[in-house]
Parts: C-alpha cells; sequence; structure tokens
C-alpha cells in the first residue's frame, strides 16, 4: 500500500519560532510537493520539488523554505512562524508526468500562537 | 494560465438522492483531470481522472465524472448518496508544463443528510 506520512497530525508553536514539518514518501517519486489549505481557498501550492536537491516555488513561498537531500523525504520550513501561517498543511507526491496523480499525506494542523 | 471554478461551496442533500459538484476549468491547452476527495481529518485521495478516450469516467464508490471539452467542464456525479460520502471535494486540473504540478478548485463541501 502505499504510503506519505507526515511527521505530526497537530503541532502549536510560538510566534517566532522555527518550525520544520516532514514527509516521507515510500513509492520511489520523482516529485513531492508541499500545500496549505485554508477554507474557501481549496489548495495552495507553496513549493514543489522534481528531484533530490530541486525545488522550484509554488504561489504562495513566501515566508516558507523547504529541503529535498533524499529522495523520499521532503521538508518544509518555516524560518520565523506568524499567526498567519496558521493552516493545515499537505504533503502529496507523484510520478513525474503529469498524468499521475498525487498521493497524499494525513496532514498536519499547525497553529502558531 | 489554467485556473479551476467549483461553483458551489456546499452541497446539501438528503441521502439517497443524486448528486452533481460542479467544476469548469479554463486551459488553452489539452489537460489532465483529477477529482478528489478529502474526508473529515485525512488527507486526499483519487475518485477519479480522466486523461484521454471515453469521457464518462467511472471511479471508486459510484462516483463518475464527464469530461465535456466544448463546455471546459468535468461535473461530478452520483446516483444515490450516502451518508459517509459526506466530505470535501475538490477538482483539479494539470498545469502547463508536463511536471505533475496540480492546480486545485476552491472545493465543495458534500453534506449528506438523513
Amino acid at each position: 500500500d502505499v504510503k506519505v506520512t507526515q511527521s505530526s497530525r497537530y503541532l502549536v508553536k510560538r510566534t517566532g519560532e522555527k518550525v520544520f514539518l516532514e514527509c516521507v514518501q515510500d513509492m520511489d517519486h520523482e516529485n513531492m510537493f508541499w500545500y496549505r489549505q485554508d477554507p474557501g481557498l481549496g489548495l495552495r501550492l507553496i513549493y514543489f520539488s522534481y528531484d533530490v536537491k530541486m525545488k522550484e516555488k509554488g504561489d504562495i513561498p513566501e515566508g516558507y523554505s523547504v529541503s529535498r537531500e533524499k529522495k523520499e523525504r521532503f521538508s518544509l520550513i518555516l524560518e520565523s512562524a506568524s499567526t498567519n501561517q496558521t493552516s493545515m498543511y499537505l504533503c502529496a507526491s507523484s510520478f513525474m508526468r503529469s498524468r499521475n496523480e498525487q498521493f497524499f499525506g494525513p496532514g498536519t494542523r499547525l497553529t502558531v500562537l | 494560465a489554467q485556473s479551476v471554478t467549483q461553483l458551489d461551496s456546499q452541497v446539501p442533500v438528503f441521502e439517497e438522492a443524486p448528486v452533481e459538484l460542479r467544476c469548469n476549468y479554463s486551459s488553452s491547452v489539452s489537460v489532465y483531470l483529477f477529482w478528489y476527495v478529502q474526508y473529515p481529518n485525512q488527507g486526499l485521495q483519487l475518485l477519479l481522472k480522466y486523461l484521454s478516450g471515453s469521457t464518462l469516467v467511472k471511479g471508486i464508490n459510484g462516483f463518475e465524472a464527464e469530461f465535456n471539452k466544448s463546455q471546459t467542464s468535468f461535473h461530478l456525479r452520483k446516483p444515490s448518496v450516502h451518508i459517509s460520502d459526506t466530505a470535501e471535494y475538490f477538482c483539479a486540473v494539470t498545469g502547463s508544463s508536463n511536471t505533475g504540478k496540480l492546480i486545485f478548485g476552491q472545493g465543495t463541501t458534500l453534506q449528506v443528510k438523513p
């Protein structure tokens, strides 16, 4: 069974803290994605990686960075968390071509106080 | 640039009634289309996808969708819903580059009432 796992289901952090969200997939997918989900806005792409050490900005990269040192692992970093980053964060992975579906993790609900 | 519009943010329906969730997209190139479902406190899972061929696509849990190129629509339908279909549904379209990126609609919450 295919699996995308995220390091935490729920996370509470304070303003200004550095936050790491980790995602691991076991399907040997080239692509990995970080999305942010907010009510009424759907899923918005934060960052995308198509290979180890390769990354591409999505629609809302401000305030975030990413790291992909190994093919199976993709980390999202909030350098200095702010309250407007309180949200649900979803990780996904897929094979390279567009015809392939994305597989999603369960999500991390982050609250920044 | 590609975009996706889900025309209804919420769709309330009684159990065993039929339902249609509407999705329109805009694109100047050929696209692949997807419907995903998100049950409460879970990630998204694929319901169905259109890549090519027959415009009527069947998915899991009795859902189907019809690709209409002239109307740039990909509406999702189920002839008889169950309480367990209560969830959020997302329509998505491939981006302009063949990289695997998707553009998602805003989501439609299906509320099935007993």
